[in-house]
């Protein structure tokens, strides 16, 4: 079975400051994907960040990056220079990576993030 | 990009009747479709797993035959809430698979049942 624990329900930030939104995880697979996503009060689900369990590097977009520690389990995500726009819910995700497709993501509860002008 | 539409963006209906949710991959085709439901201020659900030809894989918990789910092609999933209670007033998100990790959400139904 897979877990996902966001230990932050809420966080206020300022603006233009970084700030890190904490993430561990549990699975038995060998094999893994961690996502993160960003749902404004409009509801949908935006993409964030990816990392796969096997992927030497941090990944990183524009201001985004995932602090992957594998041996922790945890998978932060950092916002840098965070803007006002950035103030949502985020959601931290993992997905087995069996190679055939068809896995469940499995969510954390959230993290609501309020930025400060 | 991936683009996943889900229609109606929200639907207010009585008691008693059925509601169906369309979710479509507007720009690729999706074998595997996801339907997950959000209390207010809660985390997503995953309800059911459906596989384009086949039937639904439902999770534990949920009644099948309250959420009927069918994918008839490769870019429609649908979801229909029969016999609706207010119990069943939520935010329900479909999600399509493009490759073998990445899934595009759709922008969610509100469903109110009163």
């Amino acid at each position: 079975a897979q877990k996902i624990t966001q230990t932050q329900p809420g966080m206020f930030v300022q603006e233009k400051e970084a700030v890190t939104l904490d993430c561990t995880y549990d699975t038995s697979d060998p094999s893994y994907g961690l996502f993160w996503y960003k749902q404004p009060s409009s509801g949908e689900m935006i993409f964030l960040i990816y990392q796969g369990s096997y992927d030497q590097q941090n990944a990183t977009e524009g201001r985004y990056s995932l602090n992957f520690q594998k041996a922790r389990k945890s998978a932060n995500l950092v916002i840098s220079a965070s803007q006002l726009g950035d103030s949502a819910m985020y959601f931290c995700a993992m997905r087995a990576s069996r190679g055939f497709g068809n896995e469940k993501l499995t969510f954390g509860t959230g993290t609501r993030l309020t930025i400060i002008p | 990009g991936a683009v996943v539409s889900q229609h109606p963006s929200w639907v207010i209906c009585k008691s008693g009747t059925s509601v169906k949710i369309e979710c479509r991959s507007l720009d690729f085709q999706a074998t595997t479709m996801f339907w997950y439901r959000q209390f207010p201020k809660q985390s997503l659900m995953l309800m059911a797993t459906s596989n384009e030809g086949s039937k639904a894989t439902y999770e534990q918990g949920v009644e099948k035959d309250k959420f009927l789910i069918n994918h008839a092609s490769l870019t429609l999933s649908t979801l229909t809430v029969t016999s609706a209670h207010p119990e069943d007033s939520s935010f329900y998100i479909c999600s399509a698979e493009r490759d073998t990790y990445e899934q595009y959400f759709g922008p969610g139904t509100r469903l109110t049942v009163t």
